[in-house]
Parts: structure tokens; C-alpha cells; sequence
């Protein structure tokens, strides 16, 4: 079975500082990993995906992923937080063999003005 | 284009009652999948539909069951509901069964009193 674990469920960053949330994923076959965001009773939001192509992977509102393999990570960054940024982020693993996705457990952003 | 709608926003039910939430997918969208996300957690996965079939379900009990209609809209059933069943109930729908381009709608609400 696959696996995805968030490495902090609470991450405080100032305003324009660097965002870093933390994804591991635990695959037997290279697999599609995502970033969902979610805002107060909300769904969820794509932010990227990563389906074997690049490795690093660009998505919306400045948010980027990189897919380590050896490392079997794919943390997410962004260079500047912004006050529109504070949201629960979820990762999440899925195929190429087993469609169903597995999410983590989430991180809370908040951003300080 | 319309996303992914779902009905009923909240919704309060007592212990042991049958609920009923549906779930229309975004236009051209022949799959849809419903995930139960409990307070502070990530969404866990309970059925997936494509073509009116079953395509996958996760590790829930009988008492939940779905269908999805010629439409391609889905309904969710849950039976003799528990206080544990409170949560969000997300829906998302993609082109195939190929899941890695799900979206998903806002969520409908469930308190178990």
C-alpha cells in the first residue's frame, strides 16, 4: 500500500519569508504525487502534480515541488509567503498502478504579518 | 464551467439514522470518488465510480454504499449512522479512472448527534 507523511502538522513563516512543507512518500513503484491546499470549509485545491515527467514541478500561486526519488520526497516551497497563503496543505500519492489516493495528515500554514 | 457541486452544504443527523449526499461531477467528467475527511485529518478514500461501476472502495463497512447514475452524479449513502461518521464528505470527479486529474467539490457537512 502507499503512503505519503507530512512532516509537521503546524509551520509558522513571516510574511515574505521562504515556505517549506515537508511530503515523504512510501511507493514499491515511482508514483503521481500531489498538492492539494485547502481553505476553511473549503474542498480541496490542486496546487501540482507530479505524474513522471519533470521532476520539478510548477504550480499555481508561485508553489513549486521537486520529486526526489532517492530520497522518496516531494516537498513543497514557495520563496515568499504571502497572508493569502495561510491554509491546511495536504500531500497525496496515487497510482500508476492503484488509482485510489492516499493524503497525509495535512500541514497548517500560517503565515505572520 | 460549473465544478463539482454536492448537496446537501451541512447536514445534522441523530445516531442510528440514514443519510443520503449527492454529488454532481464537472461536465464531460465520468468518474467520480467520495473521500470522508474526519476533524484534522486528511481525506480517506471510500468509493470510487466509473460508468456506473464500482472502480475501487477503501476501508469502510457496509454501511456505506454509493451509486452512480447515468448522469454520471453519485450518491453516497451511509446506514445506522455512529458519532464517528461526523466529517466532511468530499466528492471529486475526472475524465477516466485515471484519478490524478481529480477535482474536488466543496463538501458536505455531517454532524452525528
Amino acid at each position: 500500500a502507499q503512503s505519503v507523511t507530512q512532516l509537521g502538522s503546524h509551520v509558522s513563516v513571516s510574511e515574505g519569508a521562504l515556505v517549506l512543507l515537508r511530503c515523504n512518500y512510501s511507493s514499491s513503484v515511482p508514483p503521481y504525487l500531489f498538492w492539494y491546499v485547502q481553505y476553511p470549509n473549503q474542498g480541496l485545491q490542486l496546487l501540482l502534480k507530479y505524474t513522471s515527467a519533470a521532476t520539478l514541478v510548477k504550480g499555481i500561486n508561485g508553489f513549486e515541488a521537486e520529486f526526489k526519488k532517492s530520497e522518496t520526497s516531494f516537498h513543497l516551497t514557495k520563496p515568499s509567503a504571502h497572508m493569502s497563503d495561510a491554509a491546511e496543505y495536504f500531500c497525496a500519492v496515487s497510482g500508476p498502478v492503484d488509482n485510489q489516493f492516499y493524503f497525509g495528515t495535512g500541514t497548517s500554514l500560517t503565515v505572520i504579518p | 464551467d460549473a465544478g463539482v457541486t454536492q448537496s446537501p452544504t451541512h447536514l445534522i443527523k441523530t445516531r442510528g439514522q440514514h443519510v443520503t449526499l449527492r454529488c454532481s461531477p464537472i461536465s464531460g467528467h465520468k468518474s467520480v470518488s467520495w473521500y470522508q475527511q474526519v476533524l484534522g485529518q486528511g481525506p480517506q478514500f471510500i468509493f470510487q465510480y466509473y460508468e456506473k461501476e464500482e472502480r475501487g472502495r477503501g476501508n469502510f463497512p457496509d454501511r456505506f454504499s454509493a451509486r452512480q447514475f447515468p448522469n454520471y452524479s453519485s450518491e453516497l449513502n451511509v446506514n445506522a449512522l455512529l458519532l464517528g461518521d461526523s466529517a466532511l464528505y468530499l466528492c471529486a470527479s475526472s475524465l477516466e479512472t485515471q484519478t490524478y486529474e481529480q477535482y474536488f467539490g466543496p463538501g458536505t457537512r455531517l454532524t452525528v448527534t
